[in-house]
């Protein structure tokens, strides 16, 4: 099956600076790579996706970034705002498989 | 709004009970799922379906299962429950498609075993 690792486990900013969060999946068939964020006491809710006949995607503050040939992908927050502190988790292969979560702080 | 539910939303029981979780969406959704959630490792999957007649084992599956009574609702069974089995467990739906789509997320549940 497909291995999916999440890194870092835990990241702090400060408000206004970028986060970067990486993930690596094993599975080359692999073809479709969502970012779920879950606020604290709250449900997962989709904030981006890809497909892999795409290298990146924006939506305003965030952007994604797919890497096949190395299998990683990559979640990108400029400008970051204490409304972004939040768990994010990374998935891919039909959404079966989801990373170990990062743990965001945005300092005020 | 078309939403997905989940009840109970908190649940503390004993070692060896039984206990269901119920999931109801509103969304038209074929595809219906149960995940757990634990610190530190995400979200893992225990079963999923395609549709009623449809049910098939996730990672975790081991200690569980499911009931897919109609296309809205998918139940989740603890036959015996056990202390490692204490967890969030979240039920999604998403749409059938040839693609992967976003999965909707339940608001949760907080089940305690002790």
């Amino acid at each position: 099956g497909e291995n999916v690792e999440q890194h870092p486990s835990t990241l702090s900013v400060q408000e206004g600076d970028s986060a970067v969060i990486k993930c690596t999946y094993s599975d080359s068939a692999s073809n479709y790579f969502p970012w779920y964020k879950q606020e604290l006491g709250k449900r997962p809710q989709l904030i981006i996706d890809i497909r892999s006949n795409v290298g990146e995607k924006k939506d305003q503050r965030i952007a994604v970034t797919l890497n096949k040939t190395a299998k990683h992908f990559s979640l990108h927050i400029t400008e970051t705002q204490p409304e972004d502190s939040a768990v994010y988790f990374c998935a891919a292969s039909n959404q079966f498989y989801f990373g170990t979560g990062t743990s965001l702080t945005v300092i005020p | 709004d078309a939403d997905v539910t989940q009840t109970p939303r908190n649940r503390i029981t004993k070692t060896g009970k039984r206990i269901m979780l119920e999931c109801s969406q509103t969304k038209g959704h074929d595809r219906m799922y149960w995940y757990r959630q634990d610190p530190g490792l995400g979200l893992r999957l225990i079963y999923y379906s395609f549709d009623v007649k449809d049910i098939n084992k996730g990672e975790i599956s081991d200690g569980y299962s499911v009931s897919r009574q109609a296309q809205a609702k998918f139940s989740l069974s603890l036959e015996s429950a056990i202390p490692n089995q204490t967890a969030l467990y979240f039920c999604a739906t998403s749409t059938m498609g040839d693609l992967n789509n976003e999965q909707f997320f339940g608001p949760g549940t907080r089940l305690t075993v002790l």
